[in-house]
């Protein structure tokens, strides 16, 4: 597709049980973030990929939460023993650039996660 | 560690207003700025960015924004909003000459009553 993919769009679960997110980045999109949008707040970093490896993953808030890149496109966002306070919209974004780069970020729609 | 302030949290104008949105960082090094826009239903969208050069710079849909180094300010404006332009609006910044993460203010929510 022409832009960020995320799936699924929402999510509901159950506290306690572990749920996975996935973003399907433009495609050649080296960088690869993700970040966490709670009501009335701008986007909070969680994690940010170069290729496959985590370039900088000090924004996960716990060890409840893991991301991964595989083969370097699509992530997926782990989220173990869910709790109501991880209910927020997650939002992938991703970007042409290597690490030295200026560049700009191309956000997809977010999935919305609801821990009741 | 940088950080963001947007000190408009909901601004009401009417059609053909002037706006400005204000938003200031914190950053002990040289910054890129970038302004975004969420439409209602909508994924984040570049409305404008800066890198280096001239400070004054020129967006989508009529929008500007002038970086002024010596106040760390990154200010929005346009000069006649329109109704299409409720929406809500993101300032962000991340460090020069990469492609590290974004910091994001906490967001201003444009209503422009028709």
């Amino acid at each position: 597709g022409a832009g960020v993919s995320q799936t699924p769009s929402n999510k509901v679960t159950e506290k306690g049980k572990y749920v996975e997110l996935r973003c399907d980045p433009i495609s050649g999109h080296t960088a690869l973030y993700w970040y966490r949008q709670s009501l009335g707040q701008g986007p909070e970093f969680l994690i940010y990929f170069q290729g496959t490896g985590a370039a900088d993953d000090s924004g996960l808030p716990n060890d409840r939460f893991f991301a991964v890149r595989p083969e370097g496109s699509v992530s997926t966002l782990k989220i173990q023993r869910t709790e109501r306070g991880d209910s927020a919209v997650y939002l992938c974004a991703s970007s042409p650039t290597r690490t030295a780069t200026n560049t700009e970020a191309f956000f997809g729609q977010g999935t919305r996660l609801t821990v009741v | 560690a940088q950080s963001v302030s947007q000190h408009n949290h909901h601004v009401i104008l009417s059609e053909a207003a002037s706006l400005e949105l204000g938003c200031n960082y914190s950053y002990g090094g040289t910054v890129n700025l970038f302004w975004y826009v969420q439409y209602p239903g909508q994924h984040l969208q570049l409305l404008l960015k800066y890198f280096s050069g001239d400070p004054l710079v020129k967006g989508i849909k009529g929008f500007e924004a002038e970086f002024i180094k010596s106040k760390f300010s990154f200010n929005l404006r346009k000069p006649s909003v329109q109704w299409s332009d409720t929406a809500e609006y993101f300032c962000a910044v991340n460090p020069s000459g990469s492609a590290r993460q974004l910091t994001f203010g906490s967001g201003t929510q444009l209503t422009v009553l028709p």
